[in-house]
């Protein structure tokens, strides 16, 4: 069975530090990733997506970046963050198809 | 643009009083609809997949309908372990954007003893 991983669970980070959260999925080979951002009172927010290796497309511009080295290893950086940035971040993949998402347990992110 | 707007925000239900969740939506070529549930702290648990109008998936207390415009979560006696917030998400048939999906703010239900 597949099964996504995130960490760290928790992050406290201050204003201008950089940032790396990873996801990893098991059990599944040439998946599409993705990364959302949910902040208090508003909708899950689509910030990157992943059809392969290399290849990344950004939803929304903003001072995050995001990688995929290998086939089932996402990430997500920052080189200076900001107060903004704070929220949960979860990641999800789903078939190559892109059927249904199934998401990760997410990171808690709070910048000070 | 695709939109999503699930109502109401919050519901309160007493154990076995059974409800409705709606989730109306706007999108260019329906590939999908997705509802999700999500306990506080964790990343959101896939419950549904509707593909198109008139159908209909059941698990346990939950039945989810879909017409052209909206989709309901029906909860039928519902226990306190269904409080949790429920989401709602269309996916759009174009592929540019790696078929990625569009929520709405969720529906925050508690039910109580």
């Amino acid at each position: 069975s597949q099964t996504i991983h995130q960490w760290p669970a928790t992050l406290v980070q201050p204003v201008g530090s950089p940032l790396s959260l990873e996801c990893t999925v098991e059990g599944t080979s040439n998946p599409n990733l993705y990364w959302y951002r949910q902040a208090a009172g508003r909708g899950l927010q689509l910030l990157f997506y992943s059809v392969g290796i290399g290849q990344i497309s950004s939803e929304v511009p903003q001072n995050l970046s995001a990688s995929r080295p290998q086939d089932r290893q996402f990430i997500l950086s920052s080189k200076k963050l900001l107060l903004s940035d704070s929220g949960f971040y979860l990641c999800a993949w789903s078939g190559a198809g892109g059927e249904t998402q199934y998401f990760g347990p997410g990171t808690r992110l709070l910048v000070l | 643009e695709d939109q999503v707007t699930q109502s109401p925000e919050a519901l309160r239900l007493q154990e076995g009083e059974s409800s409705s969740l709606n989730c109306s939506y706007t999108v260019s070529g329906l590939r999908g609809l997705f509802w999700y549930r999500q306990d506080p702290g964790k990343g959101p648990e896939f419950l549904f997949t509707l593909y198109s109008a008139g159908e209909e998936k059941e698990k346990e207390r939950l039945k989810a309908t879909l017409t052209k415009k909206e989709s309901f979560l029906h909860i039928t006696a519902p226990k306190p372990e269904d409080s949790a917030t429920y989401l709602c998400a269309v996916q759009a048939s174009r592929s540019n954007s790696g078929y990625a999906l569009n929520f709405g703010k969720g529906t925050s239900l508690l039910v109580t003893p």
